[in-house]
């Protein structure tokens, strides 16, 4: 069963707008990873949080996670129009270290 | 830059062949992943292999073996394909098991006919 799962499955935005999408899990973590997949590619990692870490950036993005909720979200701030593609979270989970379960994904449209 | 190359970008098999799937990476990570990708569903782990030789079941390995004889390569073998096997393919390396990022190859895309 999938760990991690994202809201929402799709998002169309404008360039210069923010996109913010989120990830739930269900047991506990060893840190939490986001990933971008442009189509038909690979997929290429944006940011890992640790379970003690609250907040982390990198450019223009932002991951914050809240482990009481089991959950996580990622900001994408003065989107691109290169920023469009697929978005995954992975959850490292705490019982089975250093193998990520990936969630379906966030399918993410910036129009010029 | 971690390289990680998969053989085949495209493969078109028939329904009962054995397949192999190769994946090499250059930077001597401890690591390789199996994942297979299908819309909807996300990525899920098949294999996974910490060390040479060593091989772990992800969460659907029915149907596929996998073999690390060499620290750089990892491959996936499909025993005899079958039609449902028709996905997009994804190795990864990581560098060990604590707090790693993944670096993937960009896909084989197998159709089973």
């Amino acid at each position: 069963s999938q760990q991690g799962e994202e809201d929402p499955q799709a998002l169309s935005i404008q360039e210069g707008e923010n996109a913010t999408m989120n990830c739930s899990y269900k047991t506990s973590i060893n840190n939490l990873q986001w990933y971008r997949q442009n189509s038909g590619r690979g997929l290429v990692h944006l940011i890992l949080i640790r379970s003690n870490e609250r907040e982390k950036h990198s450019g223009r993005l932002r991951v914050t996670l809240d482990t009481s909720k089991k959950s996580s979200s990622l900001l994408i701030t003065a989107s691109r129009a290169a920023d469009t593609a697929s978005y995954f979270c992975a959850t490292d989970r705490a019982d089975s270290w250093g193998k990520l379960q990936f969630g379906a994904g966030t399918q993410v449209v910036v129009t010029p | 830059d971690v390289k990680v190359t998969q053989s085949s970008r495209y493969l078109v098999k028939r329904t009962g062949e054995k397949v192999f799937l190769e994946c090499v990476q250059d930077m001597d990570h401890e690591n390789m992943f199996w994942y297979r990708q299908d819309p909807g569903l996300g990525l899920r782990l098949i294999y996974f292999s910490y060390d040479v030789k060593m091989k772990e079941k992800g969460d659907i390995p029915e149907g596929y073996s996998v073999s690390r004889e060499k620290k750089e390569r990892f491959s996936l073998i499909l025993e005899s394909a079958s039609t449902n096997q028709t996905s997009m393919y994804l190795c990864a390396s990581s560098f060990n098991r604590g707090h790693s990022p993944l670096h993937f190859g960009n896909g084989t895309r197998l159709t089973v006919t």
